[in-house]
């Protein structure tokens, strides 16, 4: 049963360039959540995307979107890169509503230099 | 402003012995609370949660405490292991579809 799986594993980028991550949910889960992670911190509430809207969205700029796909699988987006968006970038995988125990993918880990 | 507070940021414990791990909220809107254990390199792993019609629920060596009129919960761990060693992260939702996180403590379970 495959997990929930994240591309790439480590990004290194400049300031003001656009990156895009990739997720495949945990297989028959059909919600997909990301979140931020900081050195230090718990991580934070980006957006969640359920057939193919973005249903619910956190305390995050307009720099930041996302896509799902058909397949249910996601993408997260991020243009003109900040010095701040370094950080960890989860996925998490859930089924239906409410969507508590999201299962989470391994992260990419995204410097901004 | 912190809604899910961890207020230890590490807790080392002998082997066999109990583990108790905090969590404070201050949202009194939150009606379910999740434990997440976290090892480098991996992605947080759902532990034991609760819903906030209860006050206590068990899983093996894992049982987790609410005590709303505190706004207060408590993840207990016995016996403790090597393996428990992890970074622990308490979440709350409160009928939306977002998780909100703590900062995390970090538990050292040593022989």
């Amino acid at each position: 049963d495959a997990g929930v799986t994240q591309s790439p594993t480590h990004l290194i980028k400049t300031r003001g360039q656009q990156v895009t991550l990739r997720c495949s949910p945990k297989s028959g889960h059909d919600t997909v959540s990301w979140y931020q992670q900081a050195l230090g911190q718990g991580p934070q509430f980006i957006f969640q995307y359920y057939e193919e809207e973005e249903r619910q969205r956190g305390n995050f700029p307009d720099r930041f979107s996302g896509h799902q796909f058909p397949n249910y699988s996601s993408e997260l987006n991020v243009n003109a890169l900040l010095l701040g968006d370094s950080a960890l970038y989860l996925c998490a995988s859930s089924l239906g509503r409410p969507t508590y125990e999201q299962y989470f993918g391994p992260g990419t880990r995204l410097t901004v230099t | 402003d912190q809604q899910v507070k961890q207020n230890s940021p590490s807790l080392s414990v002998q082997e066999g012995r109990i583990s108790i791990l905090n969590c404070d909220y201050t949202n009194s809107m939150f009606d379910y609370f999740l434990w997440y254990k976290k090892y480098p390199a991996e992605g947080p792993t759902f532990l034991i949660s609760i819903s906030s019609i209860k006050d206590k629920n068990e899983d093996g060596r894992f049982t987790v405490f609410l005590n709303k009129s505190a706004k207060h919960l408590s993840l207990h761990i016995v016996p403790s292991q090597p393996g428990d060693s992890a970074v622990y992260f308490c979440a709350a939702s409160g009928g939306t579809d977002k998780l909100i996180f703590g900062t995390g403590t970090r538990l050292q379970v040593f022989p």
